[in-house]
């Protein structure tokens, strides 16, 4: 089993819509999670970054953590085509650097 | 500020050649982390440098692979007598310090024919 499962789609929705992408994970010991942003051909941009269980919320993007069912959820309102892109879950455990990724959703906003 | 940058940005090797793939960290970031992402494959963390140490290797294939960051210059992966299975996208990202954010470069696409 993996560390972390991520759906890799693709997921295709027409613009002004709302996302949802999720990761689950088996590791207890992630403390922090994140979520990457990758256009095509470039490195990763981190999106998002939360500590405990529950939501933090950023312009049009919320994540969600919910450690009793090891789930991770990146919510995106009103997308916009240049959302577009591979989104990847990252958690990572305390006192530890290395992130694990998720393999990517695959997203596409359909003008 | 410039971000992280690694060059070369495409490498094509034969295989059996070795391969240099070199990180300058953004200005003040003194750690540094490699990343091999595989064709549909998430990124998979390999090593993790601080400046003249070697702080975590787990993810290193245990031969023809080696990772330094010098007191002065990039950091530098090498990789020794490449094999097909080689080819990947090598991301180097790089935090002011531990436990901080991690910001990436944009990759080093390596192809071994």
């Amino acid at each position: 089993q993996k560390e972390v499962e991520q759906d890799p789609g693709p997921l295709s929705v027409p613009e002004g819509a709302i996302v949802s992408l999720n990761c689950t994970y088996s590791n207890s010991a992630f403390q922090y999670f994140m979520w990457y942003r990758q256009y095509s051909r470039k490195g990763p941009e981190l999106l998002m970054y939360t500590y405990s269980s529950g939501n933090k919320e950023d312009g049009r993007f919320t994540a969600q953590v919910d450690k009793s069912s090891k789930y991770i959820s990146l919510f995106i309102r009103d997308s916009q085509p240049s959302d577009s892109a591979t989104y990847l879950c990252a958690p990572q455990e305390g006192g530890n650097e290395k992130l694990t990724f998720g393999t990517g959703t695959r997203l596409t906003i359909i003008p | 500020n410039a971000g992280v940058m690694q060059n070369p940005r495409h490498l094509v090797r034969r295989r059996g050649q070795e391969a240099r793939l070199r990180c300058s960290p953004m200005k003040g970031h003194s750690h540094v982390y490699w990343y091999r992402q595989l064709p549909e494959e998430g990124l998979k963390f390999m090593v993790y440098l601080q400046k003249e140490n070697i702080i975590d290797e787990s993810g290193m294939p245990k031969e023809r692979f080696s990772a330094e960051f010098p007191k002065e210059g990039p950091s530098i992966l090498r990789i020794q007598q490449v094999v097909r299975g080689d080819s990947a996208a090598y991301f180097c990202a790089s935090s002011p310090d531990r436990q901080e954010t991690q910001y990436f470069g944009p990759g080093t696409r390596l192809l071994v024919l």
